[in-house]
C-alpha cells in the first residue's frame, strides 16, 4: 500500500473532462511538488505534469496539474482514444526519504 | 536524442544475484542524476534508487537497501544495479530514468525497461 493514494480507475467519454486525484500527507505532498506520468500500454512512462503544473514540451495543454494541501490533481479535458492509459502521480517523501509513487490510476475512455 | 537503454535482465533462481546496466546516449550524461524504476506484474510504479550526476548522493527505497547496489560509470555513460539476494517480488520491468536538470525527483526520459524473472 503506497503512502501516495490514488482511485484505481476513472472512465470518461470522448471530448468529456475527468480528473485525478493523489492524496498524501505533510511529508510528501504538503512539502514538495508533484509529478504525474502517463503510461500506455505496453510502454515506459511519460513525464506528463512537473512542478505541480508544469507541462513538458509536446505535452497539450489539455492536461493540466494542480496542488492544495496534502493533495494534488490531474485534469484531462477534451478527452481522445489515445489518452486511454495508467497515470501515475508521483513526490518526494521527506519521511522515507525516497520517491513514492501513487498507485496508479487506470483511465477508460468509453 | 536522449537515448536510455537497459540490460541485463533475466531469469534468476531466488537469492542469486544480477546486474542490470543502462546505456546512454544523446546526453551529457555525468550532468544529471539517474533513477531505477520498476513494475511488477500487474502492479504499479515503484521507485528504487537514485545516484547523482558524481555518485556522491545516493538514496535506496527501505525494500532494496542491504541488497541492491547503485553505480555508474561517466566514462562509458553507463548506469548499473547490482541486486543481490533476489526475492521473487523483485520480479519486474526496471527502468532507468534521467532526473531532470534542478528538479531531481522529476524524470523526464525513460528507457523501455529490462525484465527481470526471479524464480526456481
Amino acid at each position: 500500500q503506497s503512502v501516495v493514494t490514488q482511485s484505481p480507475s476513472v472512465s470518461g467519454t470522448p471530448g468529456q473532462g475527468v480528473a485525478i486525484s493523489c492524496s498524501g500527507s505533510g511529508s510528501n505532498i504538503g512539502s514538495n511538488t508533484v509529478n504525474w506520468y502517463q503510461m500506455l500500454p505496453g510502454t515506459a512512462p511519460k513525464l506528463l505534469i512537473y512542478g505541480d503544473n508544469q507541462r513538458p514540451s509536446g505535452v497539450p495543454d489539455r492536461f493540466s496539474g494542480s496542488r492544495s494541501g496534502t493533495s494534488a490533481s490531474l485534469a484531462i479535458s477534451g478527452l481522445q482514444s489515445e489518452d486511454e492509459a495508467d497515470y501515475y502521480c508521483t513526490v518526494w517523501d521527506d519521511g522515507l526519504n525516497g520517491v513514492v509513487f501513487g498507485g496508479g490510476t487506470k483511465l477508460t475512455v468509453l | 536524442e536522449v537515448q536510455l537503454v537497459e540490460s541485463g535482465g533475466g531469469l534468476v533462481q531466488p537469492g542469486g544475484s544480477l546486474r542490470l546496466s543502462c546505456a546512454a546516449s544523446g546526453l551529457r550524461f555525468s550532468g544529471y542524476g539517474l533513477n531505477w524504476v520498476r513494475q511488477a506484474p500487474g502492479k504499479g510504479l515503484e521507485w528504487v534508487s537514485y545516484i547523482s550526476s558524481t555518485s556522491t548522493t545516493l538514496h535506496y527505497a527501505d525494500f532494496v537497501k542491504d541488497r541492491f547496489i547503485i553505480s555508474r560509470d561517466n566514462g562509458k555513460k553507463v548506469l548499473y544495479l547490482q541486486m543481490n539476494s533476489l526475492r521473487a517480488e523483485d520480479s519486474a520491468i526496471y527502468y532507468c530514468a534521467r532526473a531532470a536538470r534542478f528538479l531531481e525527483w522529476t524524470f523526464d526520459f525513460w528507457g523501455p525497461g529490462t525484465q527481470v524473472f526471479v524464480s526456481s
